[in-house]
């Protein structure tokens, strides 16, 4: 069966420190997709970053970055220098190929960067 | 850009009423999607359509119904409200198999 873990519930950093949120999947499919999203205490989801199965390359963009292991299953996001702006809950998010690409989500990490 | 609209934002309803959320998908989006999310969880899945189909259903109460129109708005209908009903309510839509989900800001739903 399919499954997203964020382990970590909350992460408290002080501004400009580096922080890695972790994320774990679990899937039967081959191919499937990863996202990670952003949710301000405003309440919107925001859309961070998208890859599939078959690409593992990292990816960076600003001062985030993303780090695709298909050997340990794991999504993990790093936040560089981290800005009081980046105080949000973060999902990481499972969709597979084979269905309707519902996304099963994670519980959620709630990151708050401190001035 | 256009992004994904909700209405309402905010509604409040009494127990045993009955609700309707909107939404309105990104112009060319094929597939709307309906989520839960409780206070304090993830979001989770409810129904989806695909071209005004039906196209796949998650823990969605019987009380809940959905449909897409022939432009593409959709709009979830709850029936015999419930205090657990109280819930942050999200469409997104995607286009293909693109796969990205865009979100609306969500309705949030309070059952008195």
């Amino acid at each position: 069966a399919q499954k997203v873990t964020q382990a970590q519930t909350e992460i408290s950093v002080v501004e400009k420190e580096d922080v890695t949120l972790d994320c774990v999947y679990e899937t039967r499919d081959t191919t499937y997709y990863l996202f990670w999203y952003k949710q301000p205490p405003s309440g919107e989801l925001v859309f961070l970053i998208r890859r599939n199965s078959f690409d593992e390359q990292n990816e960076i963009s600003g001062r985030y970055s993303w780090n695709f292991q298909k050997s340990t299953s794991s999504f993990n996001f790093t936040i560089t220098a981290s800005q009081v702006v980046d105080s949000a809950v973060y999902f990481c998010a499972l969709s597979e190929n084979s269905g309707t690409y519902k996304y099963i989500f994670g519980t959620g990490t709630r990151l708050k960067v401190l001035a | 850009a256009a992004g994904v609209i909700q209405s309402p934002r905010h509604l409040i309803k009494e127990k045993r009423e009955t609700a309707t959320l909107k939404c309105y998908p990104i112009p060319r989006h094929d597939t709307v999607y309906w989520y839960q999310q409780g206070p304090g969880q993830d979001p989770q899945f409810l129904i989806s359509f695909y071209e005004k189909m039906q196209s796949d259903k998650g823990s969605i109460p019987d009380r809940f119904s959905a449909q897409q129109f022939s432009d593409y708005h959709s709009e979830l209908n709850m029936s015999s409200l419930e205090l657990g009903d109280s819930a942050l309510y999200f469409c997104a839509s995607s286009l293909g198999d693109i796969n990205i989900q865009y979100f609306g800001a969500g309705t949030r739903l309070s059952v008195l």
